[in-house]
């Protein structure tokens, strides 16, 4: 039973770059959370996704977006990218009416 | 959010039991005590959450307070690989649920 996984790994972007993270749930789960973790911080969340709406927003702007597709797969996406949002993103998933959730391994986004 | 309050850092010993304290006196009757842990360059992992009783799994063992203001996760015999950041997390009440509010947690090193 594969677990959540995240793609890319790793990824370099210039300021005012545009960039989309990609989720997939473990089996089973139809909610997809994301987190962004900045170096020795703890994970803040961004935004939740259930049946392809947002349904819960952290405190970021809305360069920060997101989609989630009829298979409960997910993407994140960042415009005009800036410094500081040079961070580890995470992707978690879940069943709608549990609270536990388990995590990806991350995408390490560096912005130049 | 209700807030959670952790020490920065504990020690430990191969082979000991640990005990992580978290204080949490402005839980609500309906935030669920969870606790994760990240291991080095990894996503959270879930270890356990209860809500009133002690809880058990395979993992860890947590033990509520009677007033539920505090809660204590307990590592049975630690061993190398549990040395992380352990984060106590309240969620599931009003607002709250779906999202996890992460804290800076507690850095645990466990010595051989």
């Amino acid at each position: 039973d594969a677990g959540v996984t995240q793609s890319p790994t790793h990824l370099i972007k210039t300021r005012g770059q545009q960039v989309t993270l990609r989720c997939s749930p473990k089996s089973g789960h139809d909610t997809v959370s994301w987190y962004q973790q900045a170096l020795g911080q703890g994970p803040q969340f961004i935004f939740q996704y259930y049946e392809e709406e947002e349904r819960q927003r952290g405190n970021f702007p809305d360069r920060f977006s997101g989609h989630q597709f009829p298979n409960y797969s997910s993407e994140l996406n960042v415009n005009a990218l800036l410094l500081g949002d040079s961070a580890l993103y995470l992707c978690a998933s879940s069943l709608a009416a549990a609270n536990t959730q388990y995590f990806g391994p991350g995408t390490r986004l560096t912005v130049l | 959010d209700a807030k959670t309050t952790q020490p920065n850092s504990m020690e430990s010993n191969e082979e000991e039991p640990v005990h992580l304290p978290c204080n949490h006196s402005t839980i609500s009757g309906t935030d669920y005590i969870h606790w994760y842990r990240q291991l080095p360059s990894q996503g959270p992992e879930y270890v356990i959450h209860g809500l009133t009783s002690n809880v058990n799994n395979r993992m860890a063992s947590l033990a509520i307070a009677e007033d539920r203001k505090s809660s204590t996760l307990i590592l049975h015999r630690a061993t190398l690989r549990d040395a992380a950041v352990y984060y106590c997390i309240l969620s599931g009440g009003g607002t709250s649920y779906g999202k996890l509010t992460f804290g800076q947690g507690t850095i645990l090193t466990v010595h051989p």
